[in-house]
């Protein structure tokens, strides 16, 4: 079983709608969580980043961390054509091991339509 | 991506040949990083280099070398190619090992046949 689990997708939704994308872990120790963007054939690119459990917002995109039910989501509001990319989950732990290595979910593949 | 580059952007191999693969930061961050993604895998560490001077396997190491020539570059060396390490390679750094916000390259894309 992997550490982080991430719907692939494919998502095609219409201009505007909200977007929801998901992923669920199983190592307790994840501290530090991420969401990059990934256009076609470029590399990904952090597009948001949070500590712990919470909320943290920066114009159109919302994180969300629930380390109880070790989920985290990220939800874009009025999405644009612009969206469309690969986005993916990743996670980092406080300590021990894995220290500084982050671990990605597989990724979901996001189409906004005009 | 501003700050990480990556040589060659693209390569084919045949199986057994060996290459290396370049990675240069002008960013002056401490951790540098290789990962490769595959279709429905995500991105996958091979190896890693917390500073200069050190490097620690990650999650795929086999078949791959690297080494930290500087602080400035870091490069992956496939000694003998085989088909399983069709993939693309990507290049990362982080100002510190543990610190968030990770700076990728723009990729190698790497076939071998």
């Amino acid at each position: 079983q992997k550490e982080v689990e991430q719907d692939p997708g494919p998502l095609s939704v219409p201009e505007g709608a909200i977007v929801s994308l998901n992923c669920t872990y199983s190592n307790s120790a994840f501290q530090y969580f991420m969401w990059y963007r990934q256009y076609s054939r470029k590399g990904p690119e952090l597009l948001m980043y949070t500590y712990s459990s919470g909320n943290k917002e920066d114009g159109r995109f919302t994180a969300q961390v629930d380390k109880s039910s070790k989920y985290i989501s990220l939800f874009i509001r009025d999405s644009q054509p612009s969206d469309s990319a690969t986005y993916l989950c990743a996670m980092i732990p406080a300590g021990g091991t894995s220290y500084g290595k982050l671990t990605f979910g597989q990724g979901t593949i996001l189409t906004v339509h005009p | 991506n501003a700050g990480v580059t990556q040589t060659p952007k693209f390569q084919v191999l045949k199986t057994g040949q060996s290459m290396t693969l370049q990675c240069a930061q002008d960013m002056n961050h401490n951790s540098m990083y290789w990962y490769r993604q595959d279709p429905g895998m995500g991105l996958r560490l091979i190896y890693y280099s917390a500073s200069e001077g050190t490097t620690d396997k990650g999650e795929v190491p086999n078949g791959y070398n690297v080494s930290r020539l500087n602080k400035r570059e870091f490069s992956l060396r496939l000694e003998s190619a085989a088909p399983s390490q069709t993939s693309v390679y990507f290049c990362a750094i982080s100002e510190f090992t543990g610190g968030y916000g990770y700076t990728f390259g723009s990729g190698t894309r790497l076939t071998v046949v």
